[in-house]
This record gives structure tokens, sequence and C-alpha cells, in this order.
């Protein structure tokens, strides 16, 4: 069974420029979660999508996006970047649905810099 | 309100020597608890997981952990170390819904 795909795995950005990073996840996985992690923050959760309706959020401004698609496959979007936006950027794709237990498997990250 | 507290950022331990990541916990509800790994420039995989039954779970690479309700804690233990183990370990929890992850601990594998 393939596993969970990013893409693209490094990208450089400017400032104030737009990014959209895909996530493919595991056949049958209805979950898809986004999270940003830095080494001073460490990991944070951005959002989770389940059959293609947003189910949670995290506390990022507006510019950080998603969707799911109805395959199951996902992108997120940051919109007018910022230096602080350099990051590890991981997807996460579970079976989870209401009252499973959900464990989650990542991808390998899509490293954005922004100069 | 959930939250995990993973007490030390970084472990340094010689190899072949035991080892204990600690890991705690807070919810008012019951929880499910997982340890993660993550080695350089990839993503988290599971090591373990607990969600009901024993208490001693036992995972990947001689890893296992001990579910301590009334401590609260989930705590990683491994009793020989090895370079290959040289990682950053993130403890988390889940319920409703979402999971709660720590801030992470790094463990270096001395020789």
């Amino acid at each position: 069974k393939a596993g969970v795909t990013q893409t693209p795995r490094y990208l450089i950005k400017t400032r104030g420029q737009q990014v959209t990073l895909s996530c493919s996840p595991i056949s049958g996985h209805r979950s898809v979660s986004w999270y940003q992690q830095t080494p001073g923050q460490g990991l944070q959760f951005l959002f989770e999508y389940f059959s293609e309706t947003q189910r949670n959020k995290g506390n990022f401004p507006g510019r950080f996006s998603g969707r799911q698609f109805s395959n199951s496959r996902s992108e997120m979007n940051v919109s007018t970047l910022e230096l602080g936006d350099s990051a590890l950027y991981l997807c996460a794709s579970s079976q989870m649905g209401q009252g499973e237990t959900g464990e989650l498997f990542f991808g390998e990250g899509s490293r954005l810099t922004v100069l | 309100a959930q939250s995990v507290t993973q007490l030390d950022s970084q472990v340094p331990v010689f190899e072949e020597a035991p080892v204990e990541l600690r890991c705690n916990y807070s919810s008012s509800v019951s929880v499910y608890l997982f340890w993660y790994v993550q080695y350089p420039n990839q993503g988290l995989q599971l090591l373990l997981k607990y969600l009901s039954g024993s208490t001693l779970v036992k995972g990947i690479n001689g890893f296992e952990a001990e579910f301590n309700k009334s401590q609260t804690s989930f705590h990683l233990r491994k009793p020989s170390v090895h370079i290959s183990d040289t990682a950053e370990y993130f403890c988390a929890l889940y319920n409703f819904n979402k999971f709660y992850f720590g801030s992470g601990t790094k463990l270096n594998v001395k020789p």
C-alpha cells in the first residue's frame, strides 16, 4: 500500500507570494490533517478535512486555507507569504471516522523556505 | 482542556544505556495515547499506542510505554538504545477527533 505522498518536497518562495502544497493520502483514508513544524513552535495543527469538509481548525490566520477533493486528496494554500511561514508542512491521513481511534500516517513533508 | 507535556526537550544518552522519555497529559475524559518518532528530514511514524487494556504497551524497535492513569503519564522506555535511535520523539493524545502533540524530545545517542 502506498504511503502518504506530499508534493513538492522542497520549495523556495519570496515574501508576498502564495504557495499550494499537495497531499495524497493512503488509499481508503478519508481524513487528512495538516501540521506546521518549526524549531521554535514544534508541531502545530492547521486543519483537518474529512470527506471534503473541514472538521477541525487550528489557530492560524486566514492566509492559511485548505480543501479536500472527492478522492480524498488535499491541498493547502498559504497566501501573502511571510518569513515566519518558513517551515516543514506535514500532511497526515487516517481512517478516522466519528468515534474511531485514528492512527495518523504522515507524509515526509514539504519544506517551505520564504526569502 | 487537553494538553500534552514532554518534560525534557533533549535527552543525551550513551549507546546501550537505558532511556526514559517522559510524557504527561491533561484530559478530563478517557484518552488514547501515542508515541511517534521523527528521523531527520522525514515525517512522523508511529512507535506505539495505548487505546485500552494492558497498561504496558510494546512498540516497534524495542520501545515500550506504560500508561499510568493516576499520574496521567505515558512514559516511553527502551532498555538499551542504539545509535540509530537518535531522533525526535513526540507524545500525542487523541480524543474528540483531534490530536494534541507534545513539544517533542530529541534523543541523542552517543557512541
